[in-house]
């Protein structure tokens, strides 16, 4: 069963307006940590934003912000003001607390990302 | 943040050959980690980088395929070995200071397509 789920393949935006990218995960886990990569057509996967199952707060990062909602399990990265220059694949991430040795309890697993086009 | 570079940022090369992909981080980092993109999907984990014994690698790769070398702990190198079109992927590499978990850095990846 996929861990991480996002249920958009794309999404639009116009300028200036915020936007909402679902991401939902799976875990037994209690400690656990999730994350949103922003990747552009240039290929490298930029960290936006990081979500400790443990925060009371929800995180923020500039024009970021992660929408935990820990009982639905859902990890929702809103970005406010959509500029042109977002508009690249977004991906959101699962740490989890893994038994595992050798640094193995530090791997991310990914959904399977979301377009998301800013429109002028 | 950390500051990774990786090269080659791309590379076309024919069947049969093979590719080292080099990682070199700006300071040291307990783990490094080498991620593949096909083209169109998601990031997956192809083997975890321990510096100073083999790499741990995930369900479906393996070290003939893949071997990986972890010399410090500032630098490792990924090799795609005896290369089919298949292999076509970005090939992505990334670090975590285990004292600061909370943040997941990668390099700027190589594009690479097997011809």
């Amino acid at each position: 069963a996929q861990k991480i789920t996002q249920t958009q393949p794309g999404m639009f935006v116009q300028e200036k307006e915020a936007v909402t990218l679902d991401c939902t995960y799976d875990t037994s886990d209690q400690s656990y940590g999730l994350f949103w990569y922003k990747q552009p057509s240039s290929g490298e996967m930029i960290f936006l934003i990081y979500q400790g199952s443990y925060d009371e707060q929800n995180a923020t990062e500039g024009r970021y912000s992660l929408n935990f909602q820990k009982a639905r399990k859902s990890a929702n990265l809103v970005i406010s003001a959509s500029q042109l220059g977002d508009s690249a694949m977004y991906f959101c991430a699962m740490r989890e607390a893994t038994r595992g040795s050798g640094g193995s309890n530090y791997k991310l697993t990914f959904g399977k990302g979301t377009l998301l086009t800013v429109n002028p | 943040s950390a500051v990774i570079s990786q090269k080659p940022s791309r590379d076309i090369c024919q069947r049969g050959t093979s590719l080292t992909i080099q990682c070199q981080v700006d300071s040291q980092v307990t783990m490094m980690f080498w991620y593949r993109q096909q083209p169109g999907q998601s990031l997956t984990l192809i083997a975890t980088a321990n510096q100073g014994s083999e790499a741990t690698y995930e369900s479906g790769f393996v070290i003939d395929k893949f071997p990986i070398s972890r010399p410090n702990l500032t630098f490792s190198t990924l090799t795609v070995s005896n290369m089919s079109p298949e292999d076509s992927s970005i090939y992505l590499c990334s670090v975590v200071r285990q004292q600061m978990n909370t943040e997941a850095f990668f390099g700027q990846g190589t594009r690479l397509t097997v011809v």
